[in-house]
């Protein structure tokens, strides 16, 4: 199995630019999650989905930023308009339905807003 | 509501050293607990979990953990540190809910 691929890996916009990063989970995983790692607030749950549905996205730090889950092996995270302080490393994960099972985190996506 | 502390955002020990970098939980239920490595540069990857059975849990690179209910601990150690080794560590817990809950990881230096 390729494990959850992020694209791109790194990427660098001005602020006001709208920034999208891709996400495709492991096949046959049930949910996936989007989690955003500074050095600062550390590593943090923006959004998760179960069956491509969104169920808690209380981790979204506010309108410029949202996510989409159109199908079983495909995500997205949009900010619009970026900041500055969106900068971070933003990783995607996925896991299998039942608890006992871990998340595979895919290797990031370093976002650089100038 | 679950949460999990990690003591000691920062650990260094010598090469060859035991390493214990610890983890406690708060749950009303019997969790399922991870522990996941970090390189510099990488994303997280699984180092060992507990779900059901034996406490004492063995994962990659030497690495084990056990854990204590009664203590509502499961902390991580290796009996002998390598260079290797350097990179952060998060604790983690799921719940019945399949909700995730992080530490907020431990940095581990290993000293030459």
């Amino acid at each position: 199995d390729a494990g959850v691929i992020q694209s791109p890996r790194h990427e660098v916009t001005e602020m006001g630019q709208e920034v999208t990063l891709r996400c495709k989970p492991i096949s046959g995983h049930d949910y996936l999650f989007w989690y955003r790692q500074t050095m600062m607030r550390g590593l943090e749950l923006l959004i998760y989905f179960n069956n491509n549905v969104p169920i808690d996205d209380s981790g979204m730090p506010e309108d410029r930023f949202s996510a989409k889950m159109p199908n079983a092996s495909f995500s997205t995270l949009k900010i619009q308009p970026s900041e500055p302080r969106d900068s971070a490393v933003y990783f995607c994960a996925s896991s299998l339905r039942q608890g006992r099972h871990e998340q595979y985190f895919g290797p990031g996506t370093r976002l650089t807003v100038t | 509501a679950q949460s999990v502390t990690q003591l000691g955002s920062h650990v260094s020990v010598s090469e060859g050293a035991l390493v214990l970098l610890r983890c406690n939980y708060s749950s009303s239920v019997p969790p399922y607990l991870f522990w996941y490595v970090q390189y510099p540069n990488q994303g997280l990857q699984l180092l060992l979990k507990y779900t059901t059975g034996a406490t004492l849990v063995k994962g990659i690179n030497g690495f084990e953990a056990e854990f204590k209910k009664s203590e509502t601990s499961f902390h991580l150690t290796k009996p002998s540190a390598h260079m290797s080794d350097a990179a952060e560590y998060f604790c983690a817990v799921r719940n019945t809910g399949n909700q995730f809950y992080f530490g907020t990881g431990t940095s581990l230096t290993v000293i030459p």
